[in-house]
């Protein structure tokens, strides 16, 4: 199994301009978490979603952001303007309800997001 | 969720038991502890949970007092691989999706 993966591990941007994350789960996987993380602020949920499905934004941090899940295989986190204090290591997670740890989230390795 | 307090730093020698302790004095009946940790520049990795029996898998021990208000986390033989930030998580293991992550504990593995 690959894990999850996503993509890109690295990107550079200038305030004002759109970023798009992306993120693959774990096959078979029925929930999908993004996450961010700053030093000031530590690993913060952003949203989350189950079979495609949005269940708690609630922390989104403005309407900037968006995220979407087309499908079971693939979500999208988007920036757009983006500004220099979104800059932080943003995560994605994924778990399903049939393992044996219950409630165990997979995490990538996390796409590092530097805003100029 | 109940609120954790973990001791910011710690170091162990390398070869001995890490003792991450773990304080959840507000804990609820049906809140479980969770421990993850996340090696640098790396994604938070799963270790164990528990709600109030002892219990031990492949990568450590966890160890919740009576009261359920404390636990400890136990690496039993430290390797230099286990250096890392080590986050304990009270929440419930149904309903509610939220991981929240404090500060956690820095653990140095010194060889």
């Amino acid at each position: 199994d690959a894990g999850v993966i996503q993509s890109p591990r690295h990107e550079v941007t200038e305030m004002g301009q759109e970023v798009t994350l992306r993120c693959k789960p774990i096959s078979g996987h029925d929930y999908l978490f993004w996450y961010r993380q700053t030093m000031m602020r530590g690993l913060e949920l952003l949203i989350y979603f189950n079979n495609n499905v949005p269940i708690d934004d609630s922390g989104m941090p403005e309407d900037r952001f968006s995220a979407k899940m087309p499908n079971a295989s693939f979500s999208t986190l988007k920036i757009q303007p983006s500004e220099p204090r979104d800059s932080a290591v943003y995560f994605c997670a994924s778990r399903t309800d049939r393992s044996v740890s219950y409630n165990e989230q997979f995490f990538g390795p996390g796409t590092r997001l530097t805003v100029l | 969720d109940a609120k954790t307090t973990q001791p910011p730093s710690m170091d162990c020698a390398e070869g001995r038991a890490a003792n991450l302790p773990c304080n959840h004095s507000t804990i609820s009946g049906n809140e479980y502890v969770y421990w993850y940790r996340q090696i640098h520049s790396q994604g938070p990795q799963y270790i164990i949970h528990g709600l109030k029996n002892n219990e031990t898998n492949e990568m450590a021990s966890l160890i919740i007092t009576e009261d359920r208000k404390s636990s400890t986390l136990i690496l039993p033989h430290a390797t230099l691989r286990d250096t890392a930030v080590y986050y304990c998580i009270v929440r419930p293991n149904f309903g509610n999706e939220k991981l929240t992550f404090g500060t956690g504990t820095r653990l140095t593995i010194i060889p």
